[in-house]
């Protein structure tokens, strides 16, 4: 099936620190959307990203849908420790509009006080 | 206002058991989804549905059923519960086909 590449899979920051991580595919995407899960919980929408180019921020979260429509970049900014947790990439494929979306195997934050 | 709403939180089978995952949504959204999430694992979906009376096989819908008779309950059916269906599974639903909101999960052991 269609894959996400999600990178890094982890990492370990010190407080304070900024934050990127990125989702790539082969195939082309009509939508990107970016999930945060803590433990135990269901994911919880962060961001959606529509149109290509899109530069989407909420809070000290921002993201943004690359040009090729192949990819797309979170940032967290000046990071704090309840920023702890999985977050996944999740894209709808162009050819789709059912809401079949393809996750990414997710990047896993810890953040040092 | 209470979402998506799963039940039960947690459950362990015998192999061969039957069960069926509860989902109740209250946003009166047409869509709704079937996630399975293992362990280090992002989410596949196992079924959707845009609108009662309407489901379709998702990613990994082998070993599972599910019926949509009213827009606020999507049921999620194990037949013949196996190992290989441990798992944790979310119940999604969203107003559109893009911006999905989750349930808490179902933790299920199957041993």
């Amino acid at each position: 099936g269609q894959q996400l590449n999600q990178s890094p899979q982890s990492m370990f920051i010190q407080e304070g620190e900024d934050v990127s991580m990125n989702c790539t595919s082969s195939s082309i995407f009509n939508t990107w959307l970016w999930y945060k899960q803590e433990p135990g919980e269901g994911p919880v929408l962060l961001i959606a990203l529509y149109k290509a180019g899109e530069l989407t921020s909420n809070g000290r979260l921002t993201a943004q849908f690359g040009i090729t429509r192949k990819d797309s970049f979170l940032n967290i900014s000046a990071s704090i420790p309840s920023d702890v947790g999985i977050y996944f990439c999740a894209g709808q494929l162009y050819s789709s509009n059912t809401g079949k979306l393809i996750f990414g195997q997710g990047t896993t934050l810890q953040v040092k006080p | 206002n209470a979402g998506v709403t799963q039940t039960p939180k947690f459950r362990i089978l015998k192999i061969g058991q039957s069960m069926t995952l509860q989902c109740t949504q209250d946003m009166n959204h047409n869509y709704m989804y079937w996630y399975r999430q293992d362990p280090g694992m992002g989410l596949k979906l196992i079924y959707y549905s845009v609108g009662a009376g309407i489901t379709d096989k998702g990613e990994v819908p082998n070993g599972y059923n599910v019926s949509r008779s009213t827009t606020e309950d999507f049921p999620l059916r194990l037949e013949l519960a196996a190992p290989s269906q441990t798992s944790v599974y979310f119940c999604a639903s969203s107003s559109d086909p893009y911006e999905q909101y989750f349930g808490p999960g179902t933790r299920l052991t199957v041993t």
